[in-house]
């Protein structure tokens, strides 16, 4: 039972322009969102969060954006840089001091 | 180092024998969980610990699978018996305050393959 989905495996976007990561969860008492970066051979950073109080947080070129109704959350990129190549993961936690990751979007960033 | 480490940061051993993964968290975090990453999938919650004791061991795969954490610092990851579906890296993660603020500080991984 896959709770939080990253539909989409891989994405690539042109320099300079924006990027689109969406997510996708299934349990409505998911109370706090998170992203994360990991590049090739390295543990995943911490990258935005979002309060489910809350539909946006932003900081710096990124974005987050909190649908509850429709159970579904994004993060935006903009500009996009090429060392934002990576993979990115949705996660989500409940209180219980885990949390549910997606499968994770590769995203390309092409010269 | 200052950041969480894992050793080894490579394993291949044989079906059915028995591996130990360490972790090493950052100095000070009580908080300490692991994670698996296998091939095309997400990151998969094993394990948490809060200090020495383990509130959440929801997502051992089987009972091959155990953890211990000494000190309130380094844990080591045990799979008895290895399997092929056991092929993954393991991730272990810190944390001082827990996951709610995404201070949860991943090490490198280790990769592990069984033939």
């Amino acid at each position: 039972d896959q709770q939080v989905k990253q539909n989409s495996p891989s994405l690539s976007v042109q320099e300079g322009r924006i990027s689109i990561l969406n997510c996708d969860y299934t349990n409505s008492m998911f109370d706090y969102f998170l992203w994360y970066k990991k590049y090739p051979a390295e543990g995943p950073t911490f990258l935005i969060s979002i309060s489910s109080i809350k539909d946006k947080n932003e900081d710096g070129r990124f974005t987050v954006f909190l649908n509850k109704s429709a159970k579904h959350l994004s993060l935006h990129i903009v500009p996009s840089q090429p060392g934002d190549s990576a993979v990115y993961f949705c996660a989500a936690e409940q209180g219980a001091q885990k949390l549910v990751f997606g499968q994770g979007t590769r995203l390309t960033i092409n010269p | 180092g200052a950041g969480v480490s894992q050793s080894p940061s490579n394993k291949v051993t044989e079906k059915g024998k028995d591996v130990e993964l360490r972790c090493d968290p950052i100095s000070g975090h009580t908080a300490l969980y692991w994670y698996r990453q296998s091939l095309g999938q997400g990151l998969e919650f094993l394990i948490y610990f809060q200090g020495n004791s383990a509130p959440d061991k929801s997502g051992l795969p089987s009972d091959r699978f155990s953890a211990e954490r000494t000190g309130g610092s380094v844990s080591t990851l045990t799979i008895q018996r290895t399997q092929q579906e056991d092929s993954a890296v393991y991730l272990c993660a810190s944390s001082l305050r827990g996951v709610n603020t995404g201070e949860l500080f991943f090490g490198e991984g280790s990769r592990l393959t069984v033939l």
